[in-house]
């Protein structure tokens, strides 16, 4: 068991660039989620998916964030047209089950110059 | 809106005491509890679940639920310098098609060697 991968780990951009960061879940996991956490906050969803469908999108996912994850196996997350209030911490989290166990990976550290 | 709850801290608890951080919850539907462990500049780190009320023992740690108050707390045994970090309590209502956390900001703990 390899744990959640997320990639990159860290990523510098200026306003308006696109991002995409990956995530691999654990690989029985069917279940993945994105987080956003910034300084002092806890981490605040964003969205979920069960295999390959996404099935719940929080508002703070606006139209320039778009999430995929084609095969059920690693999702991307896309931020288009990037803001410095997009500097935060994205986390990707996998579970076995609804309601069940979430378990993190390292996180991308986004920084918009 | 859901709201999770928590005392910012920073506590401070000498080596060897017990450590005792506590959170509300304002869902009464909600179903799943978690508390994360979370080091500076690293990533939540599950440390307990627990679904039902009544205490959940681990090791050191024991997670207490009250649904009917809405209430969920953890307690740290023989608290060690390296419980030293930011936990964070989380909340899933499992209702519907919701399967995301709800985080509160996290207590910042310090274990006084």
């Amino acid at each position: 068991d390899t744990g959640v991968s997320q990639d990159p780990r860290h990523k510098i951009t200026k306003r308006g660039q696109n991002v995409t960061f990956r995530c691999d879940p654990i690989s029985e996991h069917n279940r993945l989620y994105w987080y956003r956490q910034t300084l002092g906050q806890g981490p605040e969803f964003l969205t979920y998916f069960q295999n390959e469908a996404q099935l719940e999108k929080s508002r703070l996912l606006s139209d320039r964030f778009s999430a995929e994850r084609p095969k059920g196996s690693f999702s991307t997350l896309e931020i288009q047209r990037t803001e410095q209030g997009d500097s935060a911490m994205y986390l990707c989290a996998s579970s076995l089950a609804r309601g069940g166990e979430q378990y993190f990976g390292p996180g991308t550290r986004l920084t918009v110059t | 809106q859901k709201e999770v709850e928590q005392n910012s801290g920073p506590l401070s608890v000498p080596e060897g005491a017990i450590a005792s951080l506590n959170c509300t919850y304002s869902d009464r539907v909600s179903q799943s509890f978690f508390w994360y462990r979370q080091y500076s500049g690293k990533s939540p780190e599950l440390i307990m679940s627990i679904y039902s009320n009544g205490d959940k023992e681990d090791g050191r740690f024991t997670a207490q639920l009250n649904k009917a108050s809405q209430y969920v707390s953890l307690l740290i045994r023989d608290s060690q310098p390296s419980d030293s970090a930011t936990y964070l309590c989380a909340v899933n209502i499992g209702e519907g098609g919701a399967d995301g956390l709800t985080f509160g900001k996290g207590t910042h703990l310090i274990i006084q060697p």
